[in-house]
C-alpha cells in the first residue's frame, strides 16, 4: 500500500494527558500537512512541511502542539494536557506539490 | 474567517439525475480550486480540480466549472450514483501558498 499511513486510528485519552500521532506520508511526496476536522466542518489546516522544515503553522496550533519531521519522511504531532476541546480528527496529507494532496484516514481523538 | 463556503449542509437527488453541489470564496487571491469526496472513517479524497484560467473541467461524470467574476464554483455530478453519497469538500489555494482552504462540506445523499 502506497498511500498515506496514520497510526492509530482512534485514540481515547483522560483530559491532561498528553498524546502523539504519527503519520507516514507517500515515501516520494516532499510535502506533509496536517489538518484538523471537527463535527460538521471541513478540514482546517494546522501545519506544513517541505522535506524537514516546518514553513507554516496555523495559529490553531497553540503552544500544547508541536509536530516534527525529523528526517523529512514520517511526521509526530503531539498535544500535550490535552482538553477536550481537542477531540477530533486529525487529518495527515502529502502531495509532489502545492495542491492535490493525498489524506491519510485519520486519527480520532475523544478525550475525556 | 470562512474563505470558502459551502452553503448547503445536504442534498438528496434520485440516482440518475443530476447532483449540483456549489461553492462560493472570498479570496480572489486563491487560482486554484478541487472537490474531495469523503466517505465515513476514511480521509478525503481528491476527486476533480481547475485552475482559474480555465471555466470547465470535466472528468467522466464529474464536471466542475467555476465563475470567477462571481467566485463561485460548482460541481456536477451526472448521472447520480447511490455510490456517490458521500460528503463533498470544495477547497482552494493559490500560487505561492502553502495550504488549501476548506469548506465546510455538502452532504450528498443519492436515492437509489
Amino acid at each position: 500500500d502506497t498511500g498515506v499511513s496514520q497510526d492509530p486510528r482512534h485514540k481515547i485519552t483522560k483530559r491532561g494527558q498528553n498524546v502523539t500521532f504519527r503519520c507516514d506520508p507517500i515515501s516520494e511526496h516532499n510535502r506533509l500537512y496536517w489538518y484538523r476536522q471537527t463535527l460538521g466542518q471541513g478540514p482546517e489546516f494546522l501545519t506544513y512541511f517541505q522535506n524537514e522544515a516546518q514553513l507554516e503553522k496555523s495559529r490553531l496550533l497553540s503552544d500544547r502542539f508541536s509536530a516534527e519531521r525529523p528526517k523529512g519522511s514520517f511526521s509526530t504531532l503531539e498535544i500535550q494536557r490535552t482538553e477536550q476541546g481537542d477531540s477530533a480528527m486529525y487529518l495527515c496529507a502529502s502531495s509532489p506539490g502545492p495542491a492535490g494532496y493525498t489524506f491519510g484516514s485519520g486519527t480520532r481523538l475523544t478525550v475525556v | 474567517d470562512q474563505q470558502v463556503k459551502q452553503n448547503s449542509p445536504s442534498l438528496s437527488v434520485q440516482e440518475g439525475r443530476i447532483s449540483i453541489l456549489n461553492c462560493d470564496y472570498t479570496n480572489s487571491m486563491f487560482d486554484y480550486f478541487l472537490w474531495y469526496k469523503k466517505y465515513p472513517a476514511e480521509g478525503p479524497t481528491f476527486l476533480i480540480s481547475i485552475s482559474s484560467i480555465k471555466d470547465k473541467n470535466e472528468d467522466g461524470r464529474f464536471t466542475v466549472f467555476l465563475n470567477k467574476s462571481a467566485k463561485h464554483l460548482s460541481l456536477h455530478i451526472v448521472p447520480s450514483q447511490p455510490g456517490d453519497s458521500a460528503v463533498y469538500f470544495c477547497a482552494a489555494s493559490h500560487t505561492g501558498g502553502f495550504k488549501t482552504i476548506f469548506g465546510a462540506g455538502t452532504r450528498l445523499f443519492v436515492k437509489a
